[in-house]
């Protein structure tokens, strides 16, 4: 296992609803990367946070948005809940520019 | 942005034979190629990378090729065992951890 966590490991929500998932890095990692797997396809880049600072997104609207804390733990945000945000939601923490560790996913679906 | 072709979608082996899994990348700036393994319901996890300095790399009977002319790289999985059944993923990136995967391929091994 890597070290890396993610809570909750599923969640039903309902279209327009928001949600927040969390994930703790592996211990001294400083860069986390948010990913979304849709169902029978490879994992989409969200977004990065390096030192509690957003350091690149994917093609995702604002809706999606994080945080990271100073202990490097992160949040992903999804504001307005639609039937395609349905997916697993991967984080991988490492290094930057550092072979990327993923956590087991939180499985979201929206009714 | 890049882009990465994985092909193919689905290889049916026998044990014993051999597997390859091919990815073409659109970025020339990309340089950091790793390959994940994804089982049903797990986190994906890295089982061998290669870097744009090396043309090839093993790991016991995994290998990565690596044709940064022609952009792309390949997994070669030699005496496969039906334990390699799993969802293959190819990668990308140019810096800062930021994988841009492909889609995938579902490999089933029969005994």
């Amino acid at each position: 296992e890597t070290g890396v966590t993610q809570s909750p490991t599923h969640l039903i929500k309902t279209r327009g609803q928001q949600v927040t998932l969390r994930c703790s890095s592996q211990s001294g990692h400083n860069t986390v990367s948010w990913y979304q797997q849709a169902l029978g396809q490879g994992p989409q880049f969200i977004f990065q946070y390096y030192r509690e600072e957003e350091n690149g997104r994917g093609n995702f609207p604002p809706r999606f948005s994080g945080l990271q804390f100073p202990n490097y733990s992160s949040e992903l945000n999804v504001n307005a809940l639609e039937l395609d945000d349905s997916a697993l939601y991967l984080c991988a923490s490492s290094l930057l520019q550092g072979e990327q560790f993923f956590g087991p996913g939180t499985r979201l679906t929206v009714l | 942005g890049e882009n990465v072709e994985q092909h193919p979608s689905t290889l049916s082996v026998q044990e014993g034979d051999s597997a390859v899994i091919k990815c073409t990348y659109s970025d020339s700036a990309s340089n950091y190629f790793p390959w994940y393994k994804q089982e049903l319901g797990k986190r994906p996890q890295l089982i061998i990378d290669i870097r744009s300095n090396v043309g090839e790399k093993k790991d016991q009977r995994i290998a990565v090729t690596l044709n940064k002319t022609a952009k792309h790289f390949s997994l070669h999985i030699t005496e496969t065992q039906p334990e390699d059944s799993a969802v293959y993923f190819c990668a990308a990136t140019s810096g800062y951890s930021t994988l841009t995967f492909g889609k995938g391929t579902m490999l089933l091994v029969s005994p």
